[in-house]
């Protein structure tokens, strides 16, 4: 079984330039989720989508990210403009469609470095 | 007081010591309890899972959650070097609510 895709898998821009983040869940996942996790802390949701609906996104940073998931499937998180304080690891994460939301299957996630 | 406190450490240990590994808590409506493990550059992924109070146990890893304390711990037995990790938990309320995370706790077993 393949598991949940992200690309890029490194990006270094510098401040006030835009990023974007694609995530391509586990077939059959319906429910995806954008953590960002700042190096030495544990993963922070940021966005969970079930289906093409928004679940709980009360700790995206609205005034400059933005998330879609297209049909469903692929999502792609962004971030414009970006601030030094972005810099963190982009987890993606899926889950079936079992009501079991805490088996969380990451990708490898995007290292973002704002220089 | 932050809702998920964990030492993170880093611990480190020979091979084949026992290590345990503990959380503290204080939102008391928490029922879900898991441990992740995170490689270095990799995505976490679900070690142990366990709902409510009591203990479970899987090969080398036993995970025990005791509510009335509010604390968690993972016990891993004959620790090798490829259970060097970060161990990161997490909880949650009932219903659809989102997984807390704690900052996890850097593991090496030495050989």
């Amino acid at each position: 079984e393949a598991g949940v895709a992200q690309s890029p898998r490194y990006k270094i821009i510098e401040k006030r330039q835009s990023v974007a983040f694609w995530c391509n869940p586990i077939s059959g996942h319906a429910t995806l989720y954008w953590y960002q996790q700042i190096l030495g802390q544990g993963p922070k949701l940021l966005i969970q989508f079930q289906n093409n609906g928004v679940v709980d996104d009360s700790q995206l940073p609205k005034d400059r990210f933005s998330a879609e998931r297209l049909k469903g499937v692929d999502s792609t998180l962004k971030i414009q403009p970006a601030k030094l304080e972005d810099s963190a690891v982009y987890l993606c994460a899926s889950s079936p469609p079992t009501g079991s939301n805490e088996k969380l299957f990451f990708g490898s996630g995007t290292q973002l470095s704002v220089l | 007081q932050k809702e998920v406190e964990q030492d993170p450490g880093p611990l480190s240990v020979p091979e084949g010591a026992i290590v345990s590994l503990n959380c503290t808590y204080s939102n008391s409506a928490f029922q879900y309890f898991m441990w992740y493990r995170q490689y270095s550059r990799k995505g976490p992924e679900l070690l142990m899972y366990t709902y409510s109070s009591g203990n479970k146990e899987d090969g080398r890893f036993t995970a025990q959650v005791d509510k009335s304390s509010k604390y968690i711990s993972l016990f891993i037995r004959d620790s090798q070097p490829s259970d060097s990790a970060t161990y990161l938990c997490a909880m949650r309320n009932s219903g659809n609510t989102p997984l807390v995370f704690g900052k996890g706790t850097r593991l090496s077993v030495i050989a």
